[in-house]
């Protein structure tokens, strides 16, 4: 198994651009988070996904989209970057949505909006 | 006010030492709490997971949650050179315990 994957490993963009940051797992899990880190701030939940066709919002969602149509697969899109979207991106996946299975996580990407 | 408050270190002991990290925080109904190490440069991954109150034993780690003072704490046993990395607590509330809350993380350096 590859896990859970990012794509892509570094990115820069500028102000107003937009992208999607790609995550993939072949473990068959339901549950699916994206997060971002900041420094001195820890993850912050951005969006999660229970079941493919079921997204919601997390703690920071603005400025950010989702969508899960395959099980495997869920897309982070940044609509039209800004500065203060520049952060470390991770995904991470489970088997169950329910009370905490254990969240592997992805390589993260690193994103700088110039 | 942040949901989870961590000193973020960095915390820097000798190899052998005993290592205590903690993490408060506000949210009464948080009861799933979690804590994860991440290496450098990769991706979180789970050490331990408790629920509610109480401890838990795994190895050189115990986690402890105190509910009352919402407080949890992590302890490592004979610290190792390679248990150098930044540790982060995590919880969720039984509401919604498909969101979790991370705390900024401590970055702890056992030396040789």
């Amino acid at each position: 198994n590859a896990g859970v994957t990012q794509t892509p490993k570094f990115q820069v963009l500028k102000t107003g651009q937009s992208m999607t940051l790609q995550c993939a797992q072949d473990m068959n899990h339901e549950y699916m988070s994206w997060y971002r880190q900041d420094p001195g701030m820890g993850l912050r939940l951005i969006h999660y996904s229970v079941g493919a066709g079921i997204t919601d919002q997390g703690e920071v969602p603005n400025g950010y989209n989702v969508s899960r149509s395959t099980t495997e697969d869920f897309p982070l899109r940044l609509l039209s970057a800004a500065p203060s979207q520049t952060s470390v991106y991770f995904c991470a996946s489970s088997y169950s949505p329910g009370p905490p299975d254990t969240q592997y996580f992805g390589p993260g990407t690193r994103l700088t909006v110039l | 006010q942040k949901e989870v408050e961590q000193d973020p270190g960095p915390l820097s002991v000798p190899e052998g030492a005993i290592v205590s990290l903690n993490c408060t925080y506000s949210n009464s109904a948080f009861q799933y709490f979690m804590w994860y190490r991440q290496y450098s440069r990769k991706g979180p991954e789970l050490l331990m997971y408790t629920y509610s109150s109480g401890n838990k034993e795994d190895g050189r780690f115990t986690a402890q949650v105190d509910k009352s003072s919402k407080y949890i704490s992590l302890f490592i046993r004979d610290s190792q050179p390679s248990d150098s990395a930044t540790y982060l607590c995590a919880m969720s509330d039984i509401y919604n315990f498909n969101k979790f809350y991370f705390g900024s993380g401590t970055k702890l350096n056992v030396k040789p």
